[in-house]
């Protein structure tokens, strides 16, 4: 069965300082990778997403995220946060058969001015 | 930009009575999702569609839960006999083809008193 875990529930980072946030995933065949990010009351955007190809994808807002399969890892980052980029974000994986995300526990990240 | 949309954004409703959500997804989308979030807890998937019929639905999609596509556009979750525990906010998703991204909707909020 595929599952994802987030391991960081909540990050509190100051504005401008670098941010890396953790996701894991288990997935029997080769996984399609997804990180979301939700702000309060809103919807599910879509940040990026790994399909093939280069591991090191790059997204909306100046978020990159890389793959490393050796870890299961799908790890997303900014060199340089900013106040509007406190949110909830939710990694998921989802496979070729094209159904089902599973989502992470989601973190919520903080930003201090 | 298309994106998909969900009436109504909030939806009050007593223990024991019909609900039903109302998403529109994008035009050209062929794949259908409803998933849920229970207030802080994880997103779960639900049920997907295709072809006017079920594809894969989750152990929370019991018999008190179906969906349909009524009329070419508009994509309905209903809830015949809703519980204290059916309240969560409501994703609908779309995408077009088996292997591109799933475009999410801002959520319906159910609260079932």
């Amino acid at each position: 069965a595929q599952s994802v875990t987030q391991p960081d529930i909540h990050i509190t980072v100051s504005e401008g300082a670098s941010l890396e946030l953790r996701c894991n995933y288990s997935y029997g065949a080769t996984p399609y990778l997804f990180w979301y990010v939700q702000s309060p009351g809103q919807g599910l955007q879509l940040l990026l997403k790994y399909f093939s190809g280069d591991t090191l994808v790059q997204g909306i807002k100046g978020f990159e995220a890389e793959f490393k399969r050796s870890q299961s890892s799908f790890n997303l980052r900014k060199p340089s946060v900013h106040w509007s980029d406190a949110a909830e974000y939710f990694c998921a994986v989802g496979g070729y058969a094209g159904n089902m995300l599973t989502f992470g526990g989601g973190t919520r990240l903080m930003v201090k001015p | 930009e298309p994106e998909v949309t969900q009436t109504p954004s909030h939806q009050v409703t007593q223990m024991g009575q019909e609900v039903i959500l109302h998403c529109v997804p994008i035009s050209n989308h062929l794949y259908f999702y409803w998933y849920r979030q229970i207030l802080g807890q994880k997103v779960e998937f639900l049920v997907s569609f295709y072809n006017n019929e079920i594809s894969e639905k989750s152990e929370i999609f019991d018999d008190q839960f179906s969906v349909e596509r009524p009329d070419g556009s508009n994509f309905t979750l209903k809830i015949r006999s809703t519980k204290l525990e059916d309240s969560a906010m409501y994703f609908c998703a779309s995408r077009p083809t088996r292997t591109d991204t799933q475009y999410f909707g801002p959520g319906t909020r159910l609260t079932v008193l």
